[in-house]
């Protein structure tokens, strides 16, 4: 079964620390895996997306790593900000059928405190 | 430029009653995608539109259906509402480029309540 598998469900850290949030998934055959950041109550936004080739990839604070032999992803946050807290969504699309075969992990949920 | 576009922001519905969800792209995206947000779930693949049809859906039953405009824009319309229909509904577009390796978007989407 085509699972992402995300932890933890949430964390607390303060602001300025770092932090490393997980994603195992079990899609197969894999095409991408993207990371999203989803504030409350907003639309989730694209923080980077990997293909197979890829095994790391870095947006600003953000840098995600992804080993498709353990089917692993990792995201780094460094030098956390408040703006940082929100819920971080692993997504993995699998290249069978063509776009729109995306699973979602449930999402782990940052709160940056001062 | 405009971003992903979703109305209404809130919608409150009845049991039975249908409900209706308007979507509409960036510029020069082709292809639009529904998601469902259930509280405490992940984000459930809903249906996906390109240049006018419906490419792919998701697990949902056929009360859920929709449809893309001329102009890419769309509607997501669900009829027989049901309690647990009661959700977050995302609208996503992106360029269509085969094998979903292209970004999408998302809008700020439609919070929907059944009561």
């Amino acid at each position: 079964k085509n699972q992402v598998e995300q932890s933890p469900q949430s964390l607390i850290i303060l602001e300025g620390k770092n932090c490393t949030l997980q994603c195992n998934y079990t899609v197969s055959p894999f095409s991408n895996l993207r990371w999203y950041k989803q504030d409350t109550g907003r639309g989730p936004v694209s923080l980077t997306i990997m293909t197979f080739s890829e095994n790391t990839k870095s947006n600003g604070r953000y840098t995600a790593t992804l080993d498709a032999d353990t089917k692993q992803s990792s995201l780094h946050i460094t030098a956390s900000q408040l703006s940082d807290s929100a819920s971080y969504i692993c997504v993995v699309s699998a290249v069978w059928g063509s776009q729109g075969n995306l699973i979602f992990g449930k999402g782990t949920k940052l709160s940056v405190k001062p | 430029e405009a971003g992903v576009t979703q109305s209404p922001t809130h919608l409150i519905k009845t049991r039975g009653q249908q409900a209706t969800l308007r979507c509409s792209p960036i510029s020069g995206h082709t292809s639009v995608y529904w998601y469902q947000q259930a509280l405490g779930l992940g984000l459930q693949f809903l249906l996906w539109y390109d240049e006018g049809e419906e490419r792919n859906r998701g697990n949902f039953p056929p009360r859920f259906s929709g449809r893309q405009f001329p102009n890419y824009s769309s509607e997501l319309n669900v009829n027989a509402l049901e309690l647990e229909d009661s959700a977050l509904y995302l609208c996503a577009s992106s360029f269509g480029k085969a094998g979903g390796s292209d970004t999408q978007y998302f809008g700020p989407g439609t919070r929907l309540t059944v009561l």
